[in-house]
């Protein structure tokens, strides 16, 4: 059971330069997340899907972009890097508030480096 | 605006001693609050969580201890171990808000030998 996995699990690129992280789940979660993690300032939500198809802006969604086309996968791309986007990314699922109090799952993130 | 505060920012605690790392709150609409632990290279997974008509929960040596009425929440570890390194979140949820969290901003703690 292999939890969420997060690719690529490192990058780097240059400003102005455009990618796409990639989340997928096997445990069948209604509900995925993307974090950034910065030093000091814990987790700030980017987007988040409640299912598939439906995608909602969290914290700090500029400069970025979600498509869930499938319940099972997530993607978070950003189209022209910036330098400020340097960041720790994480992906999490969990399942439906409907289930009662749940736990997030994170996977293991991906470290980005923009120049 | 940082909804859920954290303190200290990191903690150095001897083998064997007591952890104890705060957080505080403004806004009554939460509902749950989860405390997190990251290892170095990996994300974050739940530790221990609590819902405010509950004063104190524990499982192990982690208790979480809640005071409502000042909006307050700490994570206590016992006999503190050096596996028990990590950076820790606190974190909170408003009701109805699809499981969304709102991270403390994280303490890093060292327990030494």
């Amino acid at each position: 059971n292999a939890g969420v996995t997060q690719t690529p699990k490192f990058r780097v690129l240059k400003t102005g330069q455009s990618m796409t992280l990639l989340c997928a789940q096997d445990m069948n979660h209604e509900y995925m997340y993307w974090y950034r993690q910065d030093p000091g300032m814990g987790l700030r939500l980017i987007h988040y899907s409640v299912g598939e198809g439906t995608t909602a802006k969290g914290e700090v969604p500029d400069g970025y972009n979600v498509s869930r086309l499938k319940k099972q996968n997530f993607l978070l791309g950003l189209e022209s890097a910036a330098p400020s986007q340097t960041s720790v990314y994480f992906c999490a699922s969990s399942y439906s508030i409907k289930v009662g109090d749940q736990p997030q799952h994170f996977g293991d993130g991906t470290r980005l480096s923009i120049l | 605006q940082q909804q859920v505060k954290q303190s200290p920012q990191s903690l150095i605690v001897q083998k064997g001693g007591i952890s104890i790392i705060n957080c505080a709150y403004e806004n009554t609409a939460f509902d749950y609050f989860p405390w997190y632990q990251q290892f170095p290279g990996k994300g974050p997974a739940l530790l221990i969580a609590i819902r405010p008509d509950v004063s104190e929960k524990k499982e192990g040596r982690f208790t979480i201890s809640f005071n409502k009425s000042a909006k307050q929440f700490s994570l206590h570890i016992m006999d503190s171990q050096p596996g028990d390194s990590a950076t820790y979140f606190c974190a909170a949820r408003k009701a109805g808000g699809f499981q969304k969290l709102v991270f403390g901003t994280g303490t890093r703690l060292l327990v030494s030998p």
